[in-house]
């Protein structure tokens, strides 16, 4: 299956910075990403679905100008969290869809943030 | 819209026995995907098996295979012969619309401990 990286593994910065967490798809090309954010011992919440080469679609609830998203290459999505708050502390953690077999989706190893 | 239900509390197993970790669903579509991720203390989303609506037959994985009882609308994950490796959170997750870029619903999951 598809592998994916994510970078950095973990952060801490302090309340009111910026972060940017990259995805990338190593061995093919996605043409779509998902960000999903989890809190500790809870279940993956679906943040936005990452389109390449266009704007992404975020689901009901979430800030788009707080969680910004680019996909700018085939085997790129950003996740800039702006001005983060310490509720902002999570992981997040990204996938790529598969178009082959079960079109199941491949994470990535996670990001954890932690705002001070 | 699709939901998908895991009740069941921490399970615990004795290593090199059998264990069912539950899993109910309800879509109204015909069309649906039903996955198991497993999620260790690292946090990496693992891809573990799927079952797709039309599958007549139960899916199998080497250890892994999916009691999927579509009238009751469950797709259970039987894990034979536990090992200690086997310990982490299992999450079901549902897909409808087996096309490219759909979303993945995911349950609450269930921590599963194995015991030597």
């Amino acid at each position: 299956g598809a592998v994916v990286s994510q970078h950095p593994s973990w952060v801490i910065c302090k309340s009111g910075t910026s972060v940017k967490i990259e995805c990338r798809s190593l061995d093919f090309q996605a043409t779509t990403m998902f960000w999903y954010r989890q809190f500790p011992k809870q279940s993956l919440m679906l943040m936005a679905t990452s389109n390449e080469g266009s704007k992404a679609t975020y689901e009901q609830g979430v800030e788009k100008d707080k969680f910004l998203i680019n996909h700018a290459s085939l085997t790129l999505s950003t996740l800039t969290v702006t001005s983060a708050h310490p509720e902002d502390s999570s992981f997040y953690i990204c996938s790529v869809e598969e178009l082959a077999g079960y079109n199941e989706q491949f994470f990535g190893p996670g990001t954890r943030l932690t705002v001070l | 819209a699709q939901k998908i239900t895991q009740t069941q509390p921490g399970m615990f197993v004795q290593e090199k026995e059998a264990v069912t970790l539950d899993c109910t669903y309800d879509t109204s579509d015909q069309s649906y995907g039903l996955f198991w991720y497993k999620q260790p203390s690292s946090g990496e989303m693992i891809f573990l098996i799927y079952q797709g609506s039309y599958d007549e037959q139960n899916a199998t994985e080497g250890r892994y295979s999916l009691n999927f009882q579509k009238a009751r609308k469950s797709a259970n994950l039987v894990i034979s012969a536990s090992q200690l490796g086997d310990s982490a959170m299992y999450f079901c997750a549902m897909r409808v619309n087996t096309g490219a870029n759909s979303k993945l619903t995911f349950g609450k999951g269930i921590t599963l401990s194995v015991r030597p």
